[in-house]
This record gives C-alpha cells, structure tokens and sequence, in this order.
C-alpha cells in the first residue's frame, strides 16, 4: 500500500528558498507524483505532475519560481525567490492502479 | 480560462441524501476525465469518486461506495454527485477537479472552490 510521507510544517525567509519533501513508502520509488498548494481558505491549485526521473509537468501559470525534483523514493518541491503569498498548505497526491489515489498529509509552509 | 464552480452543499441529517453539482466552464468538457474529492475541517485531501470523459467508466474508494454516485451531463458541462446514507464523518468542503486527460490519470491540474457539507442532526 502507497503511502505518501510530508513533514508538517516548513518555513524560510521572505526572498529565500525552500524545499519541501515527500516520501514514497518501500517498494513505491518509481511512483509519479502531483503537488497542489492550497492558501488560507481557498481550494487546491495544481503545481506540477513530477515523475521518478524528475521530469515534470506544470500547470498554467505557475511561475518558474516552483521547480521539482526526484531523488530514490523522495520527491521536492522547490520554491525559490519566497514570496508572502506562498505561505500556504503543500499536498503531495499519487495514484495507481485499481484505482486509488492518495494524499500526504500535507507541510504548512511559513514565510518569514 | 477553465473555471469550475460546486454547489448543493448545506446541512442535511445522518441518513439523508444530497446532490452537488459542478459547473465546468472555459475547457470543452467531454473531453476530460473528472473527480470529486473532500477536505473534512481542519484534515487532509482525499479523493471519493471519479469518471471517465464520456462516463463509460466510474471509480470509487471504498470508503463511499454504494453511498456515492458520480455523474455528469456533457450537454450541459456539469459534474454531479449523489451522496446517499449520509454520515457524520461524511462532514467536509467536497471540491470538483478536472483529470489531465480523458481516461484518467488520476492527477487533477484544476480545482473548484469547494461546498460545504455539513451532516449533523
């Protein structure tokens, strides 16, 4: 059974850059992944589908400030340049045959 | 630019049924997959139906099936979902997500702004 692992909470400086992980359990590494960010009372917005190779797929409009990459079972999100309206919940969410789909349970990033 | 808007949540009493609807605007509808999901107060994401562009295939956790009907209308760009033998923990902002391709990736590259639905007596 896939589970997604986040740290909950994250925090870097206004301007500064953070990197936020998601884990894959045992046996999972190869696993695509997708990011949303969710601000303060509002829904889901997607960043980018990142596969095992690192290679991604990122929504409109998101800037080039949020990059991911892949590492084993590890998948980043990269978020450089930190602005105040990025202080938001970061979900990583996968899937896989059945089907099922599965959540993290979330990093709340706080800017600085 | 795609925009999907939910409606139809309230209070409803354990037991009872309710139907949300999603309006899909912006993109041409039939041709994407498409999924509800919830966010219970205070909780993490989790995905509780979804359905192929032309409605051939429907998908569902365990944790809803047989209570939950996802539909759509591609005549009028709109997603449904009939909740039946509604419990408390069925408590949630239920989102609308449009799938990136039509048969389902099970990634969601757009989102509604959510309903809530509150199961209380």
């Amino acid at each position: 059974q896939l589970v997604l692992t986040q740290s909950p909470s994250a925090s870097a400086s206004l301007g500064a850059s953070v990197k936020v992980t998601c884990t894959l359990s045992s046996g999972h590494s190869g696993y695509s992944i997708a990011w949303h960010q969710q601000q303060p009372e509002k829904g889901p917005r997607y960043l980018m589908m990142l596969n095992s190779d690192g290679s991604h797929i990122k929504g409109d409009g998101i800037p080039d400030r949020f990059s991911g990459s892949s590492s084993g079972a590890e998948r980043y999100l990269t978020i450089s340049s930190l602005q105040s309206e990025d202080e938001a919940d970061y979900y990583c969410q996968s899937w896989g045959t059945g089907p099922f789909v599965v959540f993290g349970g979330g990093t709340k990033l706080t800017v600085l | 630019q795609v925009q999907l808007v939910e409606s139809g949540g309230g209070v409803v009493q354990p037991g009872r049924s309710l139907r949300l609807s999603c309006a899909a605007s912006g993109f041409t509808f039939s041709s994407y997959a498409m999924h509800w999901l919830r966010q219970a107060p205070g909780r993490g994401l989790e995905w509780v139906a979804g359905m192929w562009y032309d409605g051939s295939n429907k998908y569902y956790p365990d944790s809803v099936k047989g209570r939950f009907t996802i539909s759509r209308d591609n005549s009028k760009n709109t997603l449904y979902l009939q909740m039946n033998s509604l419990r408390a923990e069925d408590t949630a902002i239920y989102y609308c997500a449009r799938d990136a391709d039509a048969t389902s990736k099970y990634y969601f590259d757009y989102w509604g702004q959510g309903t809530l639905v509150t199961v209380s007596s």
